[in-house]
């Protein structure tokens, strides 16, 4: 079975352009979760939908972040413009019970701006 | 005081050792705890879950303490294998059931 799917696995890019991140989470899963993490900070919570709707976004930095999730096999974490100390990996997380169950991480994307 | 916090080691542990390191939270209404693993440049993954009553799975023992309000890990007979950060998960059963990870605790087996 396909686990979380991200994509790009990696991304470089220069300071104000925009970067969209991918993730397809598990089938059936109605928990999706955005994350992000830095050697600094580690782990943080950035936002996290429930059968596609947004449920807690307080942990998205600013408003040059924005996530959305059109249907249950696809959501999208936008930054626009990127800085460099959005500089991290971001991890894309599904889950079929909320914090309940087990969390399925995706292998990430790495990005890195200029 | 931070929500979850853990040890960032390293612990440099030779094999066949035992270790153990313990999160500390500081909400007292977090109700779920669980222990992820995290290779290096991969993905966290679940390694147990922890339960009142303190459980099991093989060489790993998980723990929890509610009136310290720590929960814990103990790996015995530690292979070279079990180099990874390990990663405490806390959850809150209120309005947000807010998932909290841990910075994580790095453990390096030397052979």
């Amino acid at each position: 079975d396909a686990g979380v799917i991200q994509s790009p696995r990696h991304e470089v890019t220069e300071m104000g352009q925009e970067v969209t991140l991918r993730c397809k989470p598990i089938s059936g899963h109605d928990y999706l979760f955005w994350y992000r993490q830095t050697m600094m900070r580690g782990l943080e919570l950035l936002i996290y939908f429930n059968n596609n709707v947004p449920i807690d976004d307080s942990g998205m930095p600013e408003d040059r972040f924005s996530a959305k999730m059109p249907n249950a096999s696809f959501s999208t974490l936008k930054i626009q413009p990127s800085e460099p100390r959005d500089s991290a990996v971001y991890f894309c997380a599904s889950s079929a019970r909320g914090g309940a169950g087990e969390l399925f991480f995706g292998e990430g994307s790495r990005l890195t701006v200029l | 005081r931070k929500e979850v916090e853990q040890d960032p080691g390293p612990f440099n542990v030779p094999e066949g050792a035992t270790v153990a390191f313990n999160c500390t939270y500081s909400n007292s209404a977090s109700q779920s705890f669980f222990w992820y693993r995290q290779d290096c440049r991969k993905e966290p993954k679940l390694l147990m879950s922890v339960y009142s009553s303190g459980n099991e799975d093989g060489r790993f023992t998980a723990q929890l303490n509610r009136a310290s309000q720590y929960i814990s890990l103990l790996i015995r007979d530690s292979k070279l294998s079990d180099s990874a950060t390990y990663l405490c998960v806390v959850i809150a059963r209120n309005r947000d059931d807010k998932i909290i990870f841990g910075k994580g605790t790095r453990l390096h087996i030397l052979p």
